[in-house]
């Protein structure tokens, strides 16, 4: 089984400063199959990087993701008072077939 | 524009049964993976399941054997028949696209399943 974990639990951060969320996996994941998602409180989760670095439609491009193997990274460039949120990173192709971390919050200093 | 609409959601009794449907539009319905993805009131995403045919399903441990994804493509819609549910499958319950297999591409708002006495 491939548990993700992520580092920090919580990060306060203000408008402005550089985010770096860190997702670390228990096993070997391919840099093909790691993706992130942010989610605000009452929505459903949005998809912002997949393969590791590629950015969704429609992601600005103040996100951007990097890693390989077992370490894995998110990086807010700037960060937007809309980017204070959850954040999931989420693997696919172990047991089980697709499992998501726990997720780190960003929230205001 | 993507559009993924979730129902059915309820408060059940444990062992008791419900049924999800998730209609779709704005995308060619029949030649995406289609899948399940739950969320625990205060919890983190956990996948459910996941259909691209009857004969290509996936299902969570947590799951196997009491939950069914199917779909009928002709009405462009996505079931996730539950049975003998427990506590535990408290949950809002996501609908998603699955993009190129591996990821989550677009959700719906959820719908919410109480699993109480």
């Amino acid at each position: 089984e491939i548990v993700l974990t992520q580092s920090p639990g919580t990060l306060s951060l203000s408008p402005g400063e550089r985010a770096t969320l860190s997702c670390r996996a228990s096993q070997s994941v391919s840099s093909k199959y790691l993706a992130w998602y942010q989610q605000k409180p009452g929505q459903a989760p949005r998809l912002l990087i997949f393969g590791t670095s590629s950015r969704a439609t429609g992601i600005p491009d103040r996100f951007s993701g990097s890693g390989s193997g077992t370490d894995f990274t998110l990086t807010i460039s700037r960060l937007e008072p809309e980017d204070f949120a959850i954040y999931y990173c989420q693997q696919y192709g172990g047991s089980p077939l697709f499992s998501f971390g726990p997720g780190t919050k960003v929230d205001i200093k | 524009e993507v559009q993924l609409v979730e129902s059915g959601g309820d408060l059940v009794q444990p062992g008791g049964s419900l049924r999800l449907s998730c209609a779709a539009s704005g995308f060619p319905f029949s030649r995406n993976y289609m899948a399940w993805v739950r969320q625990a009131p205060g919890r983190g995403l956990e996948w459910v399941s996941t259909i691209y045919s009857a004969d290509s399903t996936y299902y969570a441990d947590s799951v196997k054997g009491r939950f069914t994804i199917s779909r009928d493509n002709s009405k462009n819609t996505l079931f996730l028949q539950m049975h003998s549910l427990r506590p535990e499958d408290t949950a809002l319950y996501f609908c998603a696209r699955v993009k190129d297999f591996v990821v989550f591409g677009d959700w719906g708002q959820g719908s919410l399943v109480i699993v109480s006495s």
